[in-house]
């Protein structure tokens, strides 16, 4: 069974930075790209960027581009979000999510809520 | 960039048939695949509809999507409507290089 577990919620200061970690099982890690979506409370989904695990190779949408890294750690098969200087309106749910072949996102983590609050 | 623009929210009443738009704001409706996923409270996505008209195997037939490319956009049907289809649903496409979700919908059955 394919199984995306994310780290617990976080409460971040403005300006600060939060990183979120995504640890897969139940399939090759190196296999499929990683990606992470936002949703604020009440929004949509944005998506924000995403890592081949085989090379870490990236890819991040403009509106996070400069604010978002994303990594993989392919001894653990462990892909990190770190997104940095936080404000307001990065208090957000926070998904990974891996792409199949035929173009859906079909496995998500349960989510990572960080608050960010002075 | 594009775009892809939903209705904020639609109603229908348990049994009837409602259907959800998602239109492209540039590009054709047709050169990427859309998706569909439906969303309830504090859950993840799960996906609906790929490739614009394919189910998912667990997917009830009562979910059917399309493509209209004269109006540029995509469609989620719900037939039979019963009150556990109540949440938000949401489109997606892919164009290479940016991964697009519509704003969402959401559903209530009254």
């Amino acid at each position: 069974e394919v199984q995306l577990v994310q780290s617990g919620a976080e409460v971040k200061k403005p300006g600060a930075t939060v990183k979120i970690s995504c640890k897969v099982s139940g399939y090759t890690f190196s296999d499929y790209y990683m990606h992470w979506v936002q949703q604020a409370p009440g929004k949509g989904l944005q998506w924000m960027g995403l890592v081949d695990p085989e090379d870490g190779e990236t890819l991040y949408a403009e509106k996070f581009q400069g604010r978002v890294i994303i990594t993989a750690n392919t001894s653990i098969d462990t892909v990190y979000m770190d997104l940095s200087s936080l404000g307001s309106e990065d208090t957000a749910v926070y998904y990974c999510a891996t792409v199949n072949p035929r173009g859906d996102f079909q496995h998500w983590g349960q989510g990572t809520l960080v608050t960010v609050s002075s | 960039n594009f775009m892809l623009t939903q209705p904020h929210s639609v109603s229908e009443s348990p049994g009837r048939t409602v259907t959800i738009s998602c239109t492209r704001s540039s590009g054709s409706i047709a050169s990427n695949y859309v998706q569909w996923y439906q969303q309830r409270p504090a859950s993840s996505p799960t996906t609906l509809i790929y490739e614009d008209n394919q189910r998912p195997s667990g997917v009830p037939d009562r979910f059917s999507g399309s493509i209209d490319i004269s109006s540029n956009s995509a469609s989620l049907s719900i037939s039979g409507l019963k009150t556990e289809d109540e949440a938000d649903y949401y489109c997606h496409s892919f164009d290479g290089i940016n991964w697009v979700f519509g704003g969402g919908t959401k559903l209530t059955v009254l």
